[in-house]
């Protein structure tokens, strides 16, 4: 069945850094979303990608959807204390159902 | 703004026992969904339904059933509670299409002893 792969599982970086976890699909996507964790939260939606090889941007936070509509990145620019928790990719593609990655903690250092 | 709820935060149960865990949401969305969410494994479908009284199985529906008699409220069943279906449970529900958007309830923490 579909696979939705997520790396890397944790990372912790300085505040100021920048911070980036990828996705990888087992199969072409129709669309993929990314959803946010806080820590103690539930999953909050972030954005869909749609088009091949398209590119949103929300201040900070650059998605990327690959050419072959089967990768998508999560770049965020000099993160801050607020960015932490758990990001997840889930992608819709066989079936009716999103497959949702394993998700990315991060946790940022002042 | 869409609101899910869900019925406990937090439950402990003892091996062997019935579990409900509802679910509510207040847009009128078609879908619904149920979810276990455990470290490092990401979230796991268990179940979903379209429609009222449809339900179709996700991919880990062993050990759990489902029952949606009226399209705000979805519940999830564990017939005999097994300490391996400790975990979080997250409930969504999202409009038209699967494709769609989907907002998650605020989770329930199920601990079997």
């Amino acid at each position: 069945g579909q696979q939705v792969m997520q790396i890397p599982q944790y990372q912790h970086v300085q505040e100021g850094e920048d911070f980036t976890t990828y996705c990888n699909s087992s199969t072409t996507l129709s669309n993929i979303q990314w959803y946010k964790q806080r820590p103690g939260g539930h999953p909050v939606f972030l954005i869909q990608l749609v088009k091949s090889g398209e590119v949103k941007k929300q201040k900070r936070l650059t998605f990327q959807f690959g050419e072959a509509k089967k990768n998508s990145s999560l770049h965020i620019t000099a993160t801050q204390t607020t960015d932490v928790g758990t990001y997840f990719c889930a992608g819709y593609g066989y079936g009716n159902k999103l497959v949702f990655g394993a998700g990315t903690i991060l946790r940022v250092k002042s | 703004d869409v609101k899910v709820t869900q019925s406990s935060r937090y439950l402990v149960k003892r091996t062997g026992e019935k579990v409900f865990l509802e679910c509510v949401q207040d847009m009128d969305h078609e879908n619904m969904f149920w979810y276990r969410q455990d470290p490092g494994l990401g979230l796991r479908l268990i179940y979903f339904s379209y429609d009222v009284k449809m339900k179709e199985k996700g991919d880990i529906p062993e050990g759990y059933s489902v029952s949606r008699e009226k399209k705000e409220r979805f519940s999830l069943i564990l017939e005999s509670a097994s300490t391996n279906q400790t975990s979080m449970y997250l409930c969504a529900s999202s409009p038209g299409t699967f494709a769609d958007t989907q907002y998650f309830g605020p989770g329930t923490r199920l601990t079997v002893l």
